[in-house]
């Protein structure tokens, strides 16, 4: 069966600082992956997805980024944090491209910026 | 574009009562629905989506939704809410574009109380 994982499952970095987290897929191939921030009271916003290696769509201009190294591994990164970055991180997959696919998410990076 | 609403931030209910949880969804094109349920500090979980066919849909821990293309909406219903129902819901549109990118509403929270 396939399971998605992220860590760190909790940060808590000063302004100014980078930023790296980490989601792994395992269990299936060439997924269509997602970060999704959500804040408090303002639902999920789609930050970045993928359709394979090295290929990132960005949603939202910001002073974050994405990248994926492998098939089933996708990366957040910031090179300075600012305090609106906080918010708790999820990572999806999806099989396959067609809009009617489920995506299934991970348990999540709660990030707080101080 | 896309877009969903979701019009009550918090809905309070008694153990055994009736619940709906509101969504509408506005879209020039054919979509699919879906409806996902957040524990605290968790990711998402499913709970149905509709695709196309009857538009009664039945999904996990007895809930179930209709989707109503006239008045575009896809109400959540349960007929007998449990104390483990106390979650953040949200309803989430992907439009039938070739490739699926959800678009999520603000969330519903879900207050069940003895």
């Amino acid at each position: 069966s396939q399971t998605i994982h992220q860590w760190p499952a909790t940060l808590v970095q000063p302004v100014g600082s980078p930023l790296s987290l980490e989601c792994t897929v395992e269990g299936t191939s060439n997924p269509n992956l997602y970060w999704y921030r959500q804040a408090a009271g303002r639902g999920l916003q789609l930050l970045f997805y993928s359709v394979g290696i090295g290929q990132i769509s960005s949603e939202v201009p910001q002073n974050l980024s994405a990248s994926r190294p492998q098939d089933r591994q996708f990366i957040l990164s910031s090179k300075k944090l600012l305090l609106s970055d906080s918010g708790f991180y999820l990572c999806a997959w999806s099989p396959g491209q067609g809009p009617y696919n489920e995506q299934f998410f991970g348990p999540g990076t709660r990030l707080t910026v101080l | 574009a896309q877009s969903v609403t979701q019009l009550d931030s918090q809905v309070p209910v008694f153990e055994e009562a009736p619940v709906e949880l509101r969504c509408n969804y506005s879209s020039s094109v054919s979509v699919y629905l879906f409806w996902y349920v957040q524990y605290p500090n968790q990711g998402l979980q499913l709970l149905l989506k509709y695709l196309s066919g009857s538009t009664l849909v039945k999904g996990i821990n007895g809930f179930e939704a209709e989707f109503n293309k006239s008045q575009t909406s896809f109400h959540l219903r349960k007929p007998s809410v449990h104390i483990s129902d106390t979650a953040e819901y949200f309803c989430a549109v992907s439009e039938d574009t070739g490739f699926q990118k959800l678009v999520f509403g603000t969330g519903t929270r879900l207050l069940v109380s003895p």
